[in-house]
């Protein structure tokens, strides 16, 4: 089945830093996404990805479509409290099937004023 | 507002007990999910409805019974609970390749 890796499991940053995290999949995707999910809440799209090589931002965050169609990453410049959270990148199931979206595992951000 | 809206968001029972989950969506979308997250932020796919046709049926123990009245509500069923059930259920919705929209969670606690 559809295998999404994503690293790092967690993350502990002081305010102001940049933050790196990515994604790889098992086989080429044509759709990336990237959600955060604050406590309590569902997850919010944050910045999504059509194309290989494609680089989007979004604010201070910054997502690109790996050029092998296979991973994906997402920065977030000079971070705030307020980016705590899981964020979870995700792309179509197996077989390219357009219902399905399977989720890494997600990313937990903790950034300490 | 236009959103995903699920009830309850809390929702505490005992074992053996049947429970229902009820979503709606007023975006116009004509496919509605139902994801599983565990105790790890596990995000799993349960069940998919396009236009109220079953489109998508993980592996879900049979206890649990989606139902699509139209395709603005998704509801779930849950017979016989059990413990291992206790997770957060998403519901959530979206139109052809646009990406989901996700409602805010009912925290399901089996007692």
């Amino acid at each position: 089945g559809q295998q999404l890796n994503q690293s790092p499991q967690s993350m502990f940053i002081q305010e102001g830093e940049d933050v790196s995290m990515n994604c790889t999949s098992s086989s080429i995707f044509n759709t990336w996404l990237w959600y955060k999910q604050d406590p309590g809440e569902g997850p919010v799209l944050l910045i999504a990805l059509y194309k290989a090589g494609e680089l989007t931002s979004n604010g201070r965050l910054t997502a690109q479509f790996g050029i092998t169609r296979k991973d994906s990453f997402l920065n977030i410049s000079a971070s705030i409290p307020s980016d705590v959270g899981i964020y979870f990148c995700a792309g179509p199931g197996s077989g390219g099937s357009n219902y399905k979206l399977t989720f890494g595992k997600g990313t937990l951000l903790t950034v300490n004023p | 507002d236009t959103a995903v809206s699920q009830t309850p968001k809390y929702l505490v029972t005992q074992m053996g007990n049947d429970k229902s989950i009820k979503c709606e969506q007023n975006l116009g979308h004509d496919t509605m999910y139902w994801y599983k997250q565990d105790s790890k932020k596990f995000l799993k796919i349960m069940f998919s409805y396009n236009n109220k046709e079953l489109i998508i049926n993980e592996t879900v123990p049979n206890r649990f019974s989606p139902k699509s009245p139209d395709k603005a509500h998704l509801n779930l069923h849950i017979n016989s609970l059990e413990l291992g059930d206790s997770a957060v259920y998403f519901c959530a919705s979206r139109t052809g390749n646009s990406p989901l929209h996700f409602g805010n969670g009912t925290r399901l606690t089996v007692t």
